[in-house]
C-alpha cells in the first residue's frame, strides 16, 4: 500500500505571494489532517477533513484554508504569505477506526 | 494548541547504551503514539499503544501505556548510529483529537 503522498517536496516563495499544497491519502482512508512544524512551535494542528467536510479546526488565521475531494485528496491552501510561514507542512491520514495517524514527508515551504 | 510535556529534551549516548524518554498529559488519553522524525521528513509510526498499562515492542523498541492514562514511555535498547533523530509521542483523546510531545532528539555517539 502506497503511503500519504504530498507534493512539493520544496516550495520557495515571496511575501505576499500564495501557495497550495497537495496531499494524496493512503488508499482507503478518508480522513486527511494538515499540520504545521517549526522548530520553536512544534507540530500544530491546521484542519482536519473528512469525506469532503471539515471536522476540526486548529487555531490558525484565516489566511490558511484547505478542502478535500471525493477522491479523498486534499489540498492546502496559504494567501498573502508572511515570512513567519515558512515551516514543515505535514499531511497525515486516519484509518476509519481513526486511532492512527500516518504522515507524509512534508512540503518543506520557505517564505523569502 | 495544547502540547504534551516531553522529556527529555535531547539527549547525548553512546552506541550500545539504552536509551529512555517519556510524555505527559494533564489530560486522560485512550491512544498513545510514537513517532520518529528524521530532518526535513516526515514522522514515521513506530509503536501504537491502546490500553493502560499495555506494553507492546517492535524490534529493540518498547513503549508502555501508563496506568493512569496520562502518561507513556518509550525505551530503545542498544542504541545504533541509525537510531538518531528525534522522537515524539502523540496522545489521542476521548474527542479523538491528537496532541503531540515537544520532541527528543536523540544523538548516538559512535
Amino acid at each position: 500500500k502506497a503511503g500519504v503522498t504530498q507534493t512539493p517536496r520544496y516550495l520557495i516563495k515571496t511575501r505576499g505571494q500564495q501557495v497550495t499544497l497537495s496531499c494524496s491519502p493512503i488508499s482507503g482512508h478518508r480522513s486527511v489532517s494538515w499540520y504545521q512544524q517549526t522548530p520553536g512551535q512544534g507540530l500544530q494542528f491546521l484542519f482536519e477533513y473528512f469525506s469532503e467536510t471539515q471536522r476540526n479546526k486548529g487555531n490558525f488565521p484565516g489566511r490558511f484554508s484547505g478542502r478535500q475531494f471525493s477522491n479523498s485528496r486534499s489540498e492546502m491552501n496559504v494567501s498573502t504569505l508572511e515570512l513567519g510561514d515558512s515551516a514543515l507542512y505535514l499531511c497525515a491520514s486516519r484509518p476509519l477506526s481513526r486511532e492512527k495517524l500516518f504522515f507524509g514527508s512534508g512540503t518543506q515551504l520557505s517564505v523569502l | 494548541g495544547q502540547q504534551l510535556n516531553q522529556s527529555p529534551q535531547s539527549m547525548f549516548i553512546q552506541e550500545g547504551e539504552d536509551v529512555s524518554m517519556n510524555c505527559t498529559s494533564s489530560s486522560i488519553f485512550n491512544t498513545w503514539l510514537w513517532y520518529k522524525q528524521d530532518p526535513g521528513e516526515g514522522p514515521v509510526l513506530l509503536i501504537a499503544l491502546y490500553k493502560a498499562g499495555e506494553l507492546t515492542s517492535n524490534g529493540r523498541l518498547t513503549a508502555q501505556f501508563g496506568i493512569t492514562r496520562k502518561d507513556s514511555f518509550l525505551n530503545i535498547s542498544a542504541s545504533i548510529p541509525s537510531d538518531v533523530g528525534i522522537y515524539f509521542c502523540a496522545g489521542m483523546n476521548t474527542g479523538n483529537q491528537f496532541y503531540f510531545g515537544t520532541g527528543t532528539s536523540l544523538t548516538v555517539i559512535p
